[in-house]
């Protein structure tokens, strides 16, 4: 069945340090592949995502690629801020879409 | 705008007890999905729903029941607790498939 691989955590960075966060994916057919963030105490919320191969989904400073090729979604961002702390997951929705499959998580701690 | 609504977020049952976690959303969503979080394996599908009447099982459905009698409520009942069942529980909708999912912001269940 379709599965998603992250990267286990925890990551630790300095504060204006450059993340990458690798995920890759097994799926039939074509899915859409999401990053959502999870900050203590809350639900999950999108971050970002990309729906076909080559999209490059991106918000508040973070950039996601689908790569087909290589079946990976890699969450990456410039320079983290200490507010970024947070648990990311990596996510995809089957071809039929009903469901949404999830990576165990990444957490992420920023240092100032 | 309350989005997704969850209650309770704490609860604390002893084995063999049963009890419903409640959801509700207010955006006319068709799509609705119960998740289990728990420590290193990201969130898992127990069942969703695709519309109201229509239900079916996820990842990990054994010990819990759904229905969906309107849009806008998707219940999850425990039918008898079991140590196993402690973790955070995420209600989520969406509006159509493949299209970024609304969580709630979680049940912390615990079994005694």
């Amino acid at each position: 069945g379709d599965s998603v691989t992250q990267m286990e955590g925890p990551v630790t960075l300095s504060e204006e340090a450059f993340l990458t966060i690798n995920c890759t994916y097994t799926a039939t057919g074509y899915p859409s592949l999401f990053w959502y963030v999870q900050y203590p105490g809350e639900g999950l919320q999108l971050l970002l995502k990309a729906t076909k191969a080559d999209d490059k989904g991106s918000n508040k400073g973070f950039e996601a690629t689908y790569r087909k090729e290589t079946t990976s979604f890699h969450l990456e961002k410039g320079s983290v801020q200490v507010s970024d702390s947070a648990v990311y997951f990596c996510a995809l929705t089957d071809t039929g879409g009903f469901k949404t499959i999830f990576g165990a998580g990444t957490r992420l701690f920023v240092k100032a | 705008n309350a989005g997704v609504t969850q209650t309770p977020k704490f609860q604390v049952l002893k084995t063999g007890q049963s009890m419903t976690l409640q959801c509700a959303q207010d955006m006319n969503h068709e799509y609705m999905s119960w998740y289990r979080q728990d420590p290193g394996m990201g969130l898992r599908l127990i069942h969703y729903s695709v519309g109201a009447g229509i239900t079916d099982q996820g990842e990990v459905p054994n010990g819990y029941n759904v229905s969906r009698s309107t849009t806008e409520d998707f219940p999850l009942r425990l039918l008898s607790a079991a140590p196993s069942q402690t973790s955070v529980y995420f209600c989520a909708s969406s509006s159509t498939l493949n299209t970024e999912a609304f969580f709630g912001q979680g049940t912390r269940l615990t079994v005694v």
